[in-house]
């Protein structure tokens, strides 16, 4: 089956800096990939997702970047806010079938 | 739209006590995902249903957990009995065209 890492752990950035999360999954068919919020007590949401066929994808502060040949994405967001704070998962799947979760970044921005 | 509605949020029950989950999905999505997700880990999978099919239960504990999603709406999660190793949130999640799969709130199951 897939296997998604996810790095780091722990992020802590200065508001108004930029914040990386990076994501290596294994199985090459995997062809959709979400990027997940989740704030202290509440539901994963969808913030940005990519399919395979894109090497891309920006929307306001935040943008997914995926390498299909070294087979790893990253979030990336712009001009951080404490409401960015928060842990956000990765996820790969094929055609919707399963979906592998990596085990999370917890991100903490300081004003 | 109406997202995902879970019942109830929150759960707390002594070991050996049968609980229960319940999930209605956004209209329309077909596909539907129960989850368990421990505390600091991303989400797990326990049960995909296509409609009304079970197609992927791989990972659910069938000696204890049990799914149903009768006539492709509403599901429910149950688990009996409750071990002290079930306490988790339990998410269930639906996806349809565009094909994005989106959570609900989740129930928050203590077992003591």
């Amino acid at each position: 089956g897939e296997n998604v890492e996810q790095h780091p752990s722990t992020l802590s950035v200065q508001e108004g800096d930029s914040a990386v999360i990076k994501c290596t999954y294994s199985d090459s068919a995997s062809n959709y990939f979400p990027w997940y919020k989740q704030e202290l007590g509440k539901r994963p949401q969808l913030i940005i997702d990519i399919r395979s066929n894109v090497g891309e994808k920006k929307d306001q502060r935040i943008a997914v970047t995926l390498n299909k040949t070294a087979k790893h994405f990253s979030l990336h967001i712009t001009e951080t806010q404490p409401e960015d704070s928060a842990v956000y998962f990765c996820a790969a799947t094929t055609n919707f079938n399963k979906f592998y979760f990596g085990s999370g970044t917890k991100l903490n921005v300081k004003p | 739209e109406a997202g995902v509605v879970q019942s109830p949020r929150y759960k707390i029950i002594e070991k050996k006590q049968p609980v229960a989950f319940w999930c209605n999905p956004i209209s329309g999505h077909n596909t539907l995902y129960w989850y368990r997700q421990n505390l600091g880990q991303g989400p797990e999978l326990l049960i995909r249903y296509e409609n009304e099919e079970a197609v992927d239960d791989s990972q659910l504990p069938k000696d204890r957990f049990s799914a149903e999603r009768l006539k492709g709406v509403d599901s429910t999660l149950k688990i009996q009995p409750a071990e002290l190793g079930d306490s988790a949130v339990y998410l269930c999640a639906t996806a349809g065209a565009p094909y994005e799969q989106y959570f609900g709130p989740g129930t928050r199951l203590t077992v003591t």
